[in-house]
């Protein structure tokens, strides 16, 4: 069946370093990806989503990178944080369906 | 704007006990869904809605019950809890337009 894993369970980094969290996804046909941030006992957040017809996209101190020939994409934090330790997850979607797979997440840590 | 709210936050419940988890959102999207989230496994989708007085199942649908009543409320019903059901419940909505879904903050459920 279709999945979305992320590589790594957890990752940590020292503040004010970039932060690299990637994501595989299985289905060829998934054209539309979101990123969620989730912090504990929250729900989870949206941060920043791309469309297959892009292979990057920036946010606010954020950026997606999309690889369809792979099925690959990550999120990039600028200049982490203490504030961006969560857990972050991808998920894909196909455009018009209801259905979304979600990956497991990669716990993010935050070194002062 | 409260965006996607859930009550209760959290509850205790023993095996063959019923219970009603409401979802309410006041952003006028017309889907809504219901997922669980268990340890080291991604967001699971137990059932959805694409509109007021529609639902549909999801992945993981045995054992709970849905309603749209209301466009803005969407219910999730355990009739007889099981211990499998103890997990933390997730409410989220979005546009017909846009596939990005905006979550809950989620209610723990404890089934002894």
């Amino acid at each position: 069946g279709e999945s979305v894993g992320l590589h790594l369970p957890t990752l940590s980094v020292q503040e004010g370093d970039n932060s690299i969290i990637n994501c595989a996804y299985s289905n060829s046909a998934s054209d539309y990806f979101i990123w969620y941030k989730q912090e504990s006992g929250k729900g989870p957040q949206f941060i920043i989503d791309i469309r297959s017809n892009m292979d990057k996209r920036q946010g606010q101190r954020v950026t997606v990178l999309l690889n369809k020939t792979v099925k690959h994409l990550s999120l990039q934090i600028a200049a982490t944080q203490p504030g961006d330790s969560a857990v972050y997850f991808c998920a894909a979607s196909v455009s018009g369906t209801y259905k979304y797979i979600f990956g497991t997440g990669t716990r993010l840590k935050v070194l002062a | 704007n409260a965006g996607v709210t859930q009550t209760p936050k959290f509850r205790v419940l023993k095996t063959g006990q019923s219970m009603t988890l409401l979802c309410a959102q006041d952003m006028n999207h017309e889907y809504m869904y219901w997922y669980r989230q268990d340890p080291g496994m991604g967001l699971r989708l137990i059932h959805y809605s694409v509109g007021e007085g529609t639902t549909a199942k999801g992945e993981v649908p045995d054992g709970y019950n849905v309603s749209r009543l209301k466009k803005q409320n969407f219910l999730l019903g355990l009739e007889s809890a099981a211990p499998s059901q103890t997990s933390v419940y997730f409410c989220a909505s979005r546009t017909g337009g846009r596939e990005t879904q905006y979550f809950g903050p989620g209610t723990r459920l404890l089934v002894l």
